[in-house]
């Protein structure tokens, strides 16, 4: 079965520096990855997806991933972030079937921004 | 298009009683997903339905837990008896119908469901 892990399970950054969040995923082929975010008492929003194609991928808010599967990695990076980021970030992965596509995630990293 | 619509957003139930859950897809999904959060965990699968089908329940506790998606009205995730360990937040996500693999799921705001 497939797995994700997200080393860091807390990130503290200064408000306009860089930002990477790590994920790596155990499957043999290469499957569907996701990146979701989550505030403080809200549900889950989709930042970006990986399915094919372009191994870098641009999301909302100014945030990227790069597949990289020699490593397993999809890493999200952020060149400068902004107070408002300041959230939980969830990696995902899915390996579709054309059935079943259900989530596997990681156990998230929180995000403090620092002024 | 209003997005993932889940109600109640809090509920509180004490040990024994019965918590019921809805969730209105998106309009033109026609699959829904129910994954649970525990406290200071991520998400995990429950439950996958399509219209009047339950497609795949194996992350679904094999008591107390139910869930339906009829043909008509939201989906439905009941727990009766409810226990503490219960206590958690609920999501639901939405999809549409499958062209190929792109299929991203959409999740709702979520009930947070706290037992006494």
């Amino acid at each position: 079965a497939q797995s994700v892990t997200q080393p860091d399970i807390h990130i503290t950054v200064s408000e306009g520096a860089s930002l990477e969040l790590r994920c790596n995923y155990s499957y043999g082929a290469t499957p569907y990855l996701f990146w979701y975010v989550q505030s403080p008492g809200q549900g889950l929003q989709l930042l970006l997806k990986y399915f094919s194609g372009d191994t870098l991928v641009q999301g909302i808010k100014g945030f990227e991933a790069e597949f990289k599967r020699s490593q397993s990695s999809f890493n999200l990076r952020k060149p400068s972030v902004h107070w408002s980021d300041a959230a939980e970030y969830f990696c995902a992965v899915v390996v579709s079937n054309f059935g079943n596509e259900k989530l596997t995630f990681g156990t998230g990293t929180r995000l403090t921004i620092i002024p | 298009n209003a997005g993932v619509m889940q109600n109640p957003r809090h509920l509180v139930r004490r040990r024994g009683q019965e918590a019921r859950l809805r969730c209105s897809p998106m309009k033109g999904h026609s699959h829904v997903y129910w994954y649970r959060q525990l406290p200071e965990e991520g998400l995990k699968f429950m439950v996958y339905l399509q219209k009047e089908n339950i497609i795949d329940e194996s992350g679904m506790p094999k008591e107390r837990f139910s869930a339906e998606f009829p043909k008509e009205g939201p989906s439905i995730l009941r727990i009766q008896q409810v226990v503490r360990g219960d206590s958690a937040a609920y999501f639901c996500a939405s999809s549409p119908p499958r062209r190929g693999g792109d299929d991203t799921q959409y999740f709702g705001p979520g009930t947070r469901l706290t037992v006494l």
